[in-house]
């Protein structure tokens, strides 16, 4: 079956415009994360959704980052005012409701000149 | 603040001998941990896990150990093979929480 789609894969953007990254996660997962790995970093969290529940948006690092998640499916994370170090690889993961095992996507790296 | 810390950020091994990845974390409320593998270009990919209830963990080569007291793990890849090389992340979960929290990773290289 389908994995964790990401699109683009490559999106490269002057500074101060606004960006936005799609996430399609596998068919019948409720749960939908939003993480990013800027360079020589782990893994650093950013927002997850679950089913109708209020996203979490505690790892989001500022105002203009946001995301959406429409129908419980397709997940959007907008970035507005892009700065230089927004430059990193945005990573889409989804899984089961309360399953440990998160299934991550390919990612979109993001390049902010 | 790091919670989770992979301190060494690469290991060379010979094909056949034993890898062993560690990983130290700070937070005592962690009570789950994962070990994802990463290629380039690609995602991580979930290799295997552990509950804090547990010590050991084994799957096929791949084991992992738990240290509650010590607040380390570590991944045990026997015999390495040269298909491992990778980027391996160290990721640990509060329970009650959904988010995961990960090491900066370690790059494996198995040669032939």
């Amino acid at each position: 079956g389908a994995g964790v789609s990401q699109s683009p894969s490559n999106k490269v953007t002057e500074k101060g415009k606004d960006v936005e990254l799609r996430c399609d996660p596998i068919s019948g997962h409720t749960a939908l994360y939003w993480y990013r790995q800027s360079l020589g970093q782990g893994l650093e969290f950013l927002i997850y959704f679950q089913g109708n529940s209020a996203p979490d948006k505690s790892g989001l690092p500022s105002d203009r980052f946001s995301a959406e998640r429409t129908g419980g499916s397709v997940s959007t994370l907008t970035i507005q005012r892009t700065q230089q170090e927004d430059s990193a690889v945005y990573l889409c993961a989804s899984s089961f409701q309360g399953a440990y095992e998160q299934y991550f996507g390919p990612g979109t790296r993001l390049t902010v000149t | 603040d790091q919670q989770v810390k992979q301190n060494s950020p690469s290991l060379s091994v010979q094909e056949g001998r034993i890898s062993i990845l560690n990983c130290d974390y700070t937070n005592s409320m962690f009570d789950y941990f994962l070990w994802y593998k990463k290629y380039p270009a690609e995602g991580p990919t979930f290799l295997i896990s552990i509950s804090s209830i547990k010590d050991k963990n084994e799957d096929g080569r791949f084991t992992v150990f738990l240290n509650k007291s010590a607040k380390h793990l570590s991944l045990h890849i026997v015999p390495s093979q040269p298909g491992d090389s990778a980027v391996y992340f160290c990721a640990a979960r509060k329970g009650g929480s959904e988010k995961l929290v990960f090491g900066k990773g370690m790059k494996l290289t198995v040669n032939p």
